[in-house]
């Protein structure tokens, strides 16, 4: 059972550079989300679907942008790599919005990116 | 934003002690779910709590929604060395949506054997 799968693990990436993120979860659910972690901080949101064709902008959506033409498929892209853009690049999915009624998040396991 | 604060922001336990850390915030929430997160890894849910006043246990584990709705515990019994990582707080905004989760800066926890 693959779950999250995010390719690739790591990646550097020279700054005005663009690059996707991959994201691909075989549990057929409907939401997906992409969140950034830095050393020290907690997962920030970049953008959310609830459904394909339906994307939204999370907590911190500027120089990132997404597509969900498919149920299993949400890439991320970079257009215009910026040192700011340096994190750990986590990928979710969810059977449901809500948290409640036993749908967390599950989680693949990271892109690391280096912007220099 | 809204916060969660989260603490402590690291422990250095010995094999066998118990380990207690906890996230307040000023905002009700109506769930509140922790994950535990390996190097190379991302996070994994341990325990999630959707009542105020909520028990809840996972084996070693034990983690409680607090009265008040603004704070949740987490306590790891018998520490081993395997309980190595960084645990993370997650609250979902009374009336929001995952898509609203706040996650907390983490507890980085290491066991010396």
């Amino acid at each position: 059972n693959a779950g999250v799968t995010q390719t690739p693990k790591f990646r550097i990436l020279k700054i005005g550079q663009s690059m996707t993120l991959q994201c691909t979860q075989d549990m057929n659910h409907n939401y997906m989300y992409w969140y950034r972690q830095d050393p020290g901080m907690g997962l920030k949101l970049i953008y959310y679907s609830v459904g394909a064709g339906i994307t939204d902008k999370g907590e911190v959506p500027n120089g990132y942008n997404v597509s969900r033409s498919t149920t299993e498929d949400f890439p991320l892209r970079l257009e215009l790599a910026a040192p700011s853009q340096t994190s750990v690049y986590f990928c979710a999915s969810s059977y449901s919005i809500r948290a409640a009624g036993g749908s967390p998040l599950h989680f693949g396991n990271g892109t690391r990116l280096t912007v220099t | 934003g809204q916060q969660l604060n989260q603490s402590p922001q690291s422990m250095f336990i010995q094999e066998g002690e118990d380990v207690s850390m906890n996230c307040t915030s000023s905002s009700i929430f109506n769930t509140w779910l922790w994950y535990k997160q390996e190097p190379g890894e991302g996070p994994v849910l341990l325990i999630a709590l959707y009542k105020a006043g909520e028990l809840t246990s996972n084996g070693r584990l034990t983690a409680q929604f607090g009265i008040t709705r603004k704070d949740s515990f987490l306590n790891i019994s018998a520490s081993i060395p395997s309980d190595v990582g960084i645990y993370f707080c997650a609250g979902q905004l009374w009336g929001g949506s995952q898509g609203n989760l706040i996650f907390g800066k983490g507890t980085k926890l290491s066991v010396k054997p």
